[in-house]
């Protein structure tokens, strides 16, 4: 079946420092990448997407890379701050749901 | 503009009973997604569901649990003979769906159960 596999599952970094987080999937049908960060008790809540049409999408500090020929694609998170300390999940669009990676929490030392 | 809200927050299950969890999609928005999620782990997705459709329910455990999204009211999850391994939280999106290039989905604030 679908699967996403998504590395590394902790991150710690400093703050200011980069954090990049990757996702390998395996349907090369899909067209849509979304990334999702939730915090401690909170829902997920979407922070990114991409579209396959696209290589690479930047919204101030963060951006997302695509390379649809390797199946891969990456969360860049520039200038670390404490507040971005959260658990990232990584998803691909099959038909019409989301599938989504294993998470990984990102923890930013002040 | 509300977004998906689902109640309650907090639900408390002896094993034997049911639970029911209810999803109400953002406004405009046909399609529900109900995914679990056990404590320290991912979300896993149950079942997609389009107004009086089931649309993919391959993540549905065969037994004790179902779903339905009515012509009106809200989406249910339910879960019937509750067991301990049911606890987690369980999270409701919602989207525009169909082939549309707007295919975000935003989720709601989850149901936590916990059964007792």
């Amino acid at each position: 079946g679908e699967n996403v596999e998504q590395h590394p599952s902790t991150l710690s970094v400093q703050e200011g420092d980069s954090a990049v987080i990757k996702c390998t999937y395996s349907d090369s049908a899909s067209n849509y990448f979304p990334w999702y960060k939730q915090e401690l008790g909170k829902r997920p809540q979407l922070i990114i997407d991409i579209r396959s049409n696209v290589g690479e999408k930047k919204d101030q500090r963060i951006a997302v890379t695509l390379n649809k020929t390797a199946k891969h694609f990456s969360l860049h998170i520039t200038e670390t701050q404490p507040e971005d300390s959260a658990v990232y999940f990584c998803a691909q669009r099959d038909t019409d749901k989301l599938i989504f990676g294993t998470g990984t929490r990102l923890q930013v030392f002040p | 503009n509300a977004g998906v809200m689902q109640n309650p927050r907090h639900l408390v299950r002896r094993r034997g009973q049911e639970a029911r969890l209810r999803c109400s999609p953002m406004k405009g928005h046909s399609h529900v997604y109900w995914y679990r999620q056990l404590p320290e782990e991912g979300l896993k997705f149950m079942v997609y569901l389009q107004k009086e459709n089931i649309i993919d329910e391959s993540g549905m455990p065969k037994e004790r649990f179902s779903a339905e999204f009515p012509k009106e009211g809200p989406s249910i999850l339910r879960i019937q003979q509750v067991v301990r391994g049911d606890s987690a939280a369980y999270f409701c999106a919602s989207s525009p769906g169909g082939r549309a290039m707007r295919t975000e989905a935003f989720f709601g604030q989850g149901t936590r159960l916990t059964v007792v």
